[in-house]
């Protein structure tokens, strides 16, 4: 089974400074993993995702992701934190297959505050 | 978020109605999905419809009934719910590849509230 953890419930950051939404996933297989934001009453926007390459992914709003096979992380960071940046933040994962269809499987997600 | 539109935005119904969410996408997808979010709870999976056909089913209580009329179509049909299905219920488009590594795009969510 694939299950994906979000450690923080909560992460709090001060505008300027680098942030990181930590992510760690157990799959048996090659997983696909992805970074979704929701803004308070809305859906889930697609921020990036890793399939395979590069372990540095680069995504939207200048989000980035690293792959880290051995320690099976895929943590979220941005060099420099904006307050418009403040929302929840989900790390999914699925994993690759041969045939078949598997779920995309969610953290329960992260609130993140960029405090001006 | 315009290229899944979800209707209407906010419901509140009583435990004897009836009434239906609509979800519409304007991706040319394949696959639509319908999903619950809960507070404190991770996002779950209800329903997969792939080419218009039902995929998945995560053990959903049959007071949940997904219609799909086409790929970009998808509705879901309440009935007698429960005050413990008030959530955000979430749709979802991806263009379904054999490999899994398709994205999902979500809709804004339809916030019911159950009396």
């Amino acid at each position: 089974a694939q299950s994906v953890a979000q450690p923080e419930d909560q992460v709090n950051v001060a505008e300027g400074n680098p942030l990181t939404v930590k992510c760690t996933y157990s799959v048996s297989g090659n997983p696909y993993l992805f970074w979704y934001v929701q803004y308070p009453n809305r859906g889930l926007q697609f921020l990036l995702k890793y399939i395979t390459g590069d372990n540095l992914v680069k995504g939207s709003y200048g989000f980035e992701a690293e792959f880290n096979k051995s320690q099976t992380s895929f943590h979220l960071k941005k060099p420099s934190a904006l307050v418009s940046d403040s929302a929840l933040y989900f790390c999914a994962v699925r994993v690759s297959r041969n045939s078949g269809n598997t779920p995309l499987v969610f953290g329960k997600g992260t609130r993140l505050s960029v405090i001006a | 978020e315009t290229g899944v539109t979800q209707t209407p935005r906010h419901l509140v119904m009583g435990m004897t109605n009836k009434k239906s969410l609509k979800c519409e996408q304007h991706l040319g997808h394949n696959a639509m999905y319908w999903y619950k979010q809960s507070a404190k709870k991770p996002l779950e999976l209800m329903f997969v419809y792939n080419f218009k056909e039902q995929t998945e089913n995560n053990s959903v209580p049959s007071r949940f009934s997904p219609e799909c009329p086409n790929s970009s179509h998808l509705f879901l049909h309440l009935h007698t719910l429960q005050p413990e299905d008030s959530a955000l219920y979430l749709c979802a488009s991806s263009q379904d590849k054999p490999t899994g590594t398709d994205t999902q795009y979500f809709g804004p969510g339809t916030r019911l509230t159950v009396l």
